[in-house]
């Protein structure tokens, strides 16, 4: 069964302080991570994703197979980086299509 | 291009009443899925339809049901409808299915309360 967890509902930080994320997941094969944003008033959106390796307005996620995590960090915070964060996998299910199961959430409340 | 569309914004129905809502998906993106998405939760899983058959579903009754038509386009579909139903109901797209093409693009959602 897939499974994301996300253990923190709020992180707040001072701007300019180091920001991580925390993503847990649970899946047997080869799963896909993203990390997912949804700022306020706005529809969710894709920050990254794990192939990509890319960083995003900043934020970093390395994809750690021995400790199944995908968490999501950033140097520097700014005050625009305050949002909702949502960490979601995707993988094959049974019935062999691809299933993303999302995590609860984490709000990121950055303090000016 | 507008990205995907939903209707209505939001939608005020009563207990046992149904519910139809609709999603227009990117233009060019044949997989629609839907999510329920209850105020303080991450979007749950309810259906995946591509090239109009169902894909995937989700831990939910057999009052929600679904369909695609050949624009791609989805309508799902509620019945019977319950207090804890009122939710924020979210349409996404993609391309496909594989690696590639798996990025959801969501839309703005669909507020059902349920009174």
């Amino acid at each position: 069964a897939q499974r994301v967890t996300q253990p923190e509902k709020l992180l707040s930080v001072f701007k300019g302080a180091p920001v991580e994320l925390k993503c847990n997941y649970s899946y047997s094969g080869s799963p896909e991570l993203f990390w997912y944003v949804q700022y306020s008033r706005q529809r969710l959106q894709l920050l990254l994703r794990h192939i990509s390796r890319e960083s995003i307005k900043g934020f970093t996620a390395d994809l750690n197979k021995g400790e199944t995590s995908f968490h999501l960090k950033k140097p520097f915070a700014q005050e625009e980086d305050s949002a909702m964060y949502y960490c979601a996998l995707s993988g094959p299910s049974s019935g062999g299509y691809q299933k993303v199961t999302f995590g609860t959430g984490t709000k990121l409340q950055v303090i000016p | 291009d507008a990205g995907v569309t939903q209707s209505p914004t939001h939608l005020i129905k009563t207990r046992g009443q149904q519910v139809t809502l609709r999603c227009s998906p990117i233009s060019g993106h044949k997989s629609v899925s839907w999510y329920q998405q209850v105020l303080g939760q991450g979007p749950q899983f309810i259906f995946q339809y591509y090239e109009k058959e169902e894909r995937g579903r989700g831990n939910f009754p057999d009052r929600f049901s679904a369909r695609q038509f050949p624009n791609y386009s989805s309508e799902l579909n509620v019945n019977a409808l319950l207090l804890g139903d009122s939710a924020l109901y979210l349409c996404a797209s993609s391309g496909g299915l594989d690696r590639a093409y798996n990025e959801q693009f969501f839309g703005p959602g669909t507020r059902l309360t349920v009174l």
